[in-house]
């Protein structure tokens, strides 16, 4: 099983659509969690953090289920400039940094 | 005024050449790394520093040498390349691990 795993996509929707993407990952010592939107041949950017208590930014809200290790982002109003991958991360404990990004949901938002 | 600044941004070489790619950051973060985005797209940790220190050391060859000589600095040297080692390479910095990384826009490697 993968450490962090995203439905790869793509998901196609028009403009004005809202879309959810899930992500789930593999290990309870998991303490933070991101998303980040990769555009092509450009570097991964910080979209958001992620908490429990979940989390609005503007069109995007996040959510974290801890019990089902569970994270989702919901974006409402697609504008065509939200098309880009979107990456789940999942950072470990204390005692180290590392972070796991998922292999990313490929979105396109349509005219 | 780029953050996380990595040099040089495109590097085609032959097989078996030593090169190194440079990162700078000035956000004064106390983190570092280097990542390795292949083919596929998929993004993997290599090193981590903090605090000058390696903390995280994937299972990369050791070919691959990193080297910070201060907090704002981390280099990656490359030896012996190999055509597998073809990919973007991503520096990133942090302060601590709570609020996300920042990312350089990357070197694209092409061992020919």
């Amino acid at each position: 099983r993968k450490e962090v795993e995203q439905d790869p996509g793509p998901f196609n929707v028009p403009e004005g659509a809202t879309v959810a993407f899930n992500c789930t990952y593999s290990n309870s010592a998991s303490q933070s969690f991101f998303w980040y939107r990769q555009d092509c041949r450009k570097e991964p950017k910080l979209l958001m953090s992620v908490y429990s208590s979940g989390n609005e930014d503007g069109r995007f809200t996040a959510q974290l289920n801890r019990a089902s290790q569970y994270i989702s982002l919901l974006i409402r109003d697609s504008k065509l400039s939200d098309s880009a991958t979107y990456l789940c991360v999942v950072s470990l404990g204390t005692g180290g940094f590392k972070t796991i990004f998922g292999a990313g949901t490929r979105l396109f938002v349509k005219a | 005024d780029t953050a996380v600044s990595q040099t040089p941004k495109y590097l085609v070489t032959q097989m078996g050449n030593d090169k190194s790619i440079k990162c700078e950051q000035n956000l004064g973060h106390d983190t570092m790394y280097w990542y390795k985005q292949d083919s596929k797209k998929f993004l993997k940790i290599m090193f981590s520093y903090n605090n000058k220190e390696l903390i995280i050391n994937e299972t990369v060859p050791n070919r691959f040498s990193p080297k910070s000589p201060d907090k704002a600095h981390l280099n990656l040297h490359i030896n012996s390349l190999e055509l597998g080692d073809s990919a973007v390479y991503f520096c990133a910095s942090s302060q601590g691990q709570v609020l996300g990384n920042t990312f350089g826009s990357g070197t694209r490697l092409t061992v020919v």
